[in-house]
């Protein structure tokens, strides 16, 4: 099993582009996540989705769209990328609520 | 959300030193998984304990759920252990909250 994979590794964005970061899960996990690390910081929720066609939002959602049509990809979508943006992104995944998290390797963006 | 805070925030050892890592939680807790994050910005699975205690290799954890800790020992450190120790907690909500995390120093 691979786990969980994210691309891009790293990217750089121009203030108002846009993108897609990509994550996927071979463990058949019907929870999937995705997390911000900001500099010296733990991690903050993003948007979780509980299963395919079902998504709900995190602590910080505001700039970023997901959606979930199968249950291995979790794609989170960028609009009118801004400097505040710039982080870690995570994704994870678990078998259920409650049960233990596996994390991908990191997206590290920067927009400048 | 949970309040997580971690103790101490930064930790220096020499190399064969042991260590205690604290975390404390604000409400009662479905799960709660201790990481290290190394120098590279990748995160480790250590332990999935939501109580009880664990060891794997040199490492152990204790959650005393009903007192809203938990302890992350690691004996006969090396530097490879160097990084940062987060631990993440999931009360009523989906999401693990982390705490701000250790970061441990091991100088050989």
């Amino acid at each position: 099993n691979a786990g969980v994979t994210q691309t891009p590794k790293f990217r750089i964005l121009k203030i108002g582009q846009s993108m897609t970061l990509q994550c996927t899960q071979d463990m058949n996990h019907n929870y999937m996540y995705w997390y911000r690390q900001d500099p010296g910081m733990g991690l903050k929720l993003i948007y979780y989705s509980v299963g395919a066609g079902i998504t709900d939002k995190g602590e910080v959602p505001n700039g970023y769209n997901v959606s979930r049509s199968t249950t291995e990809d979790f794609p989170l979508r960028l609009e009118l990328a801004a400097p505040s943006q710039t982080s870690v992104y995570f994704c994870a995944s678990s078998y259920d609520r409650g049960f233990e998290q596996y994390f991908g390797p990191g997206t590290r963006l920067t927009v400048t | 959300g949970i309040q997580v805070e971690q103790s101490p925030p930064d930790l220096i050892l020499q190399e064969g030193a042991n260590s205690t890592l604290r975390c404390n939680f604000s409400d009662s807790v479905n799960n709660l998984q201790w990481f290290h994050q190394n120098p590279w910005g990748q995160l480790i699975n250590l332990f999935y304990i939501p109580s009880g205690t664990k060891q794997n290799g040199r490492l152990s954890a204790t959650t005393v759920a009903t007192e809203r800790y938990s302890l992350l020992y690691i004996s006969s450190s090396q530097t490879t252990d160097s990084g940062v120790y987060f631990c993440a907690v999931v009360g009523g909500a989906n999401n693990l909250f982390f705490g701000t995390g250790t970061r441990l120093t091991v100088i050989p």
